[in-house]
């Protein structure tokens, strides 16, 4: 089946410690993208890369990394530097850019900070 | 600044009824919307999207309807289903931006 994996489901990690979240797709999609929502507000945008070995910064890039090694891979890392990291964590793919096409998005990995 | 805007947080609407599910945006040079359904603890799936050189875009109960003077959009639901009752973003870019701008969400429950 194609799609978007993410793991893990629901993270645990203490205060201080750098965490990284995987995501994966099969899609052959170009670009990936790195989502945080949290309760009451929109998804907004952390990182995203159109090719491989090249990414952007997002709307709320501080506290966080990404690398593009591979097109089918592009993990988050959520570093100690991030304020709030507590939040729901979406990753998601297009083909070709977002205006030209729809961007699928991954289940979703759940962190909580303690 | 919130460049996109879903003024409603809740909205309940009995089953078989219409839902509307507004949306405003700031930006003129937005150009291009989309609208997206969430469930709890699950990605965004996206529905449906409109260009904004039509009024107006259909796809089976789902039709999304394009208002660029007053720069709102409206996600109509005919007719409701159970099913249906989920989060649902709007969400809008232009041509040469590579991101989505998205809206904080309304949450839809229909009721049996």
């Amino acid at each position: 089946d194609g799609g978007i994996t993410q793991s893990p489901k629901y993270l645990f990690r203490k205060e201080g410690q750098n965490v990284t979240l995987s995501c994966e797709q099969n899609l052959n999609h170009d670009a990936m993208y790195w989502y945080r929502q949290d309760p009451g507000q929109g998804l907004r945008l952390i990182y995203y890369s159109q090719i491989v070995n090249d990414f952007q910064k997002g709307d709320i890039a501080e506290g966080y990394s990404v690398s593009r090694e591979k097109k089918e891979s592009f993990p988050l890392t959520v570093t100690s530097a991030q304020k709030n990291p507590t939040a729901f964590y979406l990753c998601a793919s297009s083909s070709s850019g977002v205006h030209s096409d729809t961007q699928y998005f991954g289940p979703g990995t759940r962190l909580t900070v303690l | 600044d919130q460049q996109v805007k879903q003024n409603s947080p809740s909205l309940s609407v009995q089953e078989g009824r219409i839902s509307i599910l507004n949306c405003d945006y700031t930006n003129s040079m937005f150009d291009y919307f989309l609208w997206y359904k969430k469930y709890p603890a699950e990605g965004p799936t996206f529905l449906i999207s409109i260009s904004s050189i039509k009024d107006k875009n259909e796809d089976g109960r789902f039709t999304v309807f394009l208002n660029k003077s007053a720069k709102h959009l409206s996600l109509h639901i005919v007719p409701s289903q159970p099913g249906d009752s989920a989060v649902y973003f709007c969400a809008a870019t232009y041509f040469g931006n590579e991101k989505l701008t998205f809206g904080t969400g309304t949450r839809l429950t229909i009721i049996p």
